[in-house]
């Protein structure tokens, strides 16, 4: 099993751009998050879904949207990128009901 | 607000010592508190969780204490190892919200071989 995987693994932005982060997995988990970590801090969590076609805010959701058009997979989206959003953004994937959550190896996105 | 927070930022052991990290809390209404460990360049890694109604659970080399009187969280890493440099985070599980962590700041420990 791959795990969880994300692509891509670095990107770099102008203020303004548009882009997709992909989030896969392989467990058949039902739940599926996305966070960003800024430095010397820890995650936060920015939107969270509990099955396909279900997706739910977390605590900082402006600036993002996203999608579970599949089990396996959880789109985040950045309509238009802000220096702000210059974060490492990591996926998350659990059963349902269980605390263990896997996390994916995290994207690097630079916005100037 | 609510939050979770750590002590510490930093901590540093000499290899085969045993490490106490340290957490406190705001929310007593949490389900769950867990621990997660996060090597450089890497994503957090879970370790151990502990449920609210509980004071204490062992691991594999590791034991949390939860002390709900005054908010507190610790995770005692027995026989520390070079192995065992990363970040550490406490984290706030609300399965109410879907299973949303809630992360502290985390500590970083180096461990000096």
């Amino acid at each position: 099993n791959a795990g969880v995987t994300q692509t891509p693994k670095f990107r770099v932005l102008k203020t303004g751009q548009s882009m997709t982060l992909l989030c896969a997995q392989d467990m058949n988990h039902e739940y599926m998050y996305w966070y960003r970590q800024d430095p010397g801090m820890g995650l936060r969590l920015i939107h969270y879904s509990v099955g396909e076609g279900t997706t739910a805010k977390g605590e900082v959701p402006d600036g993002y949207n996203v999608s579970r058009l599949k089990k396996q997979n959880f789109l985040l989206g950045l309509e238009s990128a802000a220096p702000s959003q210059t974060s490492v953004y990591f996926c998350a994937s659990s059963l349902a009901g269980v605390n263990e959550q896997f996390f994916g190896p995290g994207t690097r996105l630079t916005v100037l | 607000g609510e939050s979770v927070g750590l002590h510490l930022p930093t901590l540093s052991v000499q290899e085969g010592d045993n490490s106490i990290i340290n957490c406190a809390y705001s929310n007593s209404a949490s389900d769950y508190f867990i621990w997660y460990k996060q090597e450089s360049g890497k994503g957090p890694q879970f370790i151990i969780d502990i449920r609210s109604n509980m004071d204490k659970r062992q691991g594999q080399r590791v034991t949390v204490l939860l002390n709900k009187t005054v908010k507190h969280l610790s995770l005692q890493i027995a026989a520390t190892q070079p192995g065992d440099s990363a970040v550490y985070f406490c984290a706030e599980n609300r399965w109410v919200e879907g299973g949303k962590l809630i992360f502290g700041q985390g500590t970083e420990l180096s461990v000096k071989p």
